[in-house]
């Protein structure tokens, strides 16, 4: 079966130190990946996907990157934090073939100080 | 443009049904789903229906879609506690087969 797995679950961060999220699946190959970010009471704001190794596309500019340097990892980074950047991080993962089904992770919630 | 709205909260008694409706503005979606996020946690499909269905019922939820109206609804037969969760409204889009926009979400809280 397929697991994805994230981490750190929790986060403090100080304004302006980097960041890097990692997301992980297992039990699959070829599979799509998404970033995504849900501020506190609001919905799921989509950051990025990716399609294949090295393949990503941008939703929203803002001081964020991401990167999938092998099948299977997806990594959210950024150089300098700021306080907007706090909030729950979510990675998810699907089938490129069922793109309609998406499966998340557990998430990272990031608190930038 | 792309757009899916929901209501914010919704309070219903144990044993009831709940419903919550969602909207959306894109006519060339392909598919709409039901995520539940419970607290803390990921987001977690529940059930989707293909925008050419009118109805799909799976044990205590049935999702309605008036492709008109654009509106889209999941009833929850028998409301538990465990019911408890932000509900998201979502659609993938003929477009961007690889992308699927999110609503806000729905926040249901079950009194006794």
């Amino acid at each position: 079966s397929q697991t994805i797995h994230q981490w750190p679950a929790t986060l403090v961060q100080p304004v302006g130190s980097p960041l890097s999220l990692e997301c992980t699946v297992e039990g699959t190959s070829n599979p799509n990946l998404y970033w995504y970010r849900q501020a506190a009471g609001r919905g799921l704001q989509l950051l990025f996907y990716s399609v294949g190794i090295g393949q990503i596309s941008s939703e929203v500019p803002q001081n964020l990157s991401a990167s999938r340097p092998q099948d299977r990892q997806f990594i959210l980074s950024s150089k300098k934090l700021l306080l907007s950047d706090s909030g729950f991080y979510l990675c998810a993962w699907s089938d490129r073939g069922l793109v309609y089904e998406q499966y998340f992770g557990p998430g990272t919630r990031l608190t930038v100080t | 443009g792309e757009d899916v709205e929901q209501s914010l909260f919704l309070s219903v008694r144990e044993g009831d049904s709940s419903v919550i409706n969602c909207t959306y503005t894109d006519s060339s979606s392909t598919y709409l789903y039901w995520y539940k996020q419970e607290p803390g946690a990921g987001l977690q499909l529940l059930t989707y229906i293909f925008s050419n269905m009118d109805m799909k019922q799976d044990q205590r939820l049935t999702v309605l879609l008036n492709k008109k109206d654009k509106h889209l609804s999941l009833r929850i037969a028998d409301t538990q506690t465990g019911d408890s969760a932000i509900y998201f409204c979502a659609e993938s889009l003929r477009s961007s087969a690889s992308k699927i926009i999110f609503g806000s979400g729905t926040r249901l809280s079950i009194r006794p």
